[in-house]
């Protein structure tokens, strides 16, 4: 079984500082990794997805992959209140999106 | 552009009642398709997956079938609902052209009592 795993949290943070979200993988042959952002309620949306060893910068969202380590992360830069939600982490695994349970955001204002 | 459509948004069912959930995309051709749940406070679990018309794969036993009776539609169903069913039950979408993640649908909120 290929597991994702994520700290449940909650992560809180104040406004305007850097949130970091983590997730380690147990499949050393996962190719692409995504992040979701899920309200309270809500369905989860894509916020960002990377393929390759490295930085992806997209706005205020840096996607980080260390393949070696087999670690993802998530940092949010000027957290905003509006940020405070669930943060999925997910692999693809042969058509299959293979999802981590969440860590919970709280950015205090 | 691309959108999918899932309903109810809500259900309350009596323990041992049928259930039929359905979600449709628009906008693509031959897309994937994938049911998932999420219990309270939980992650997501993949229950189907469908590549291709008449094409089902289930990740876990359950009294709970899907169906894909064309292109564009997924229809997630049971004969007889268990209080463990309870959920919220989400459908995606994906592309097979390019690995861009999944798309998913508003959700279903699932009550069985």
């Amino acid at each position: 079984q290929k597991e994702v795993e994520q700290n449940s949290g909650p992560l809180s943070v104040p406004e305007g500082a850097i949130a970091s979200l983590n997730c380690t993988y147990s499949d050393r042959g996962s190719q692409s990794f995504f992040w979701y952002r899920q309200y309270s309620g809500k369905s989860p949306e894509l916020i960002m997805f990377i393929y390759s060893n490295g930085d992806k910068e997209d706005g205020r969202f840096t996607a980080q992959l260390n393949k070696a380590s087999q670690y993802v992360s998530l940092l949010i830069r000027d957290s905003q209140p509006s940020d405070s939600a669930t943060y999925l982490c997910a692999l693809d695994s042969s058509y299959k999106l293979i999802f981590g349970s969440g860590t919970r955001l709280l950015v205090r204002p | 552009s691309q959108t999918i459509h899932q309903w109810p948004a809500t259900l309350v069912q009596p323990v041992g009642s049928p259930l039929s959930l359905e979600c449709t995309v628009e906008g693509t051709s031959n897309p994937n398709l994938y049911w998932y749940r999420q219990a309270a406070g939980r992650g997501l679990q993949l229950l189907f997956y469908s590549v291709g018309i008449g094409q089902i794969s289930s990740e876990v036993p359950q009294n709970l079938s899907a169906s894909r009776p064309q292109d564009r539609q997924f229809i997630l169903s049971s004969k007889k609902l268990l209080l463990s069913d309870s959920g919220f039950y989400l459908c995606a979408w994906s592309s097979r052209d390019d690995d861009y993640g999944y798309t998913f649908g508003s959700g279903t909120r699932l009550t069985v009592v």
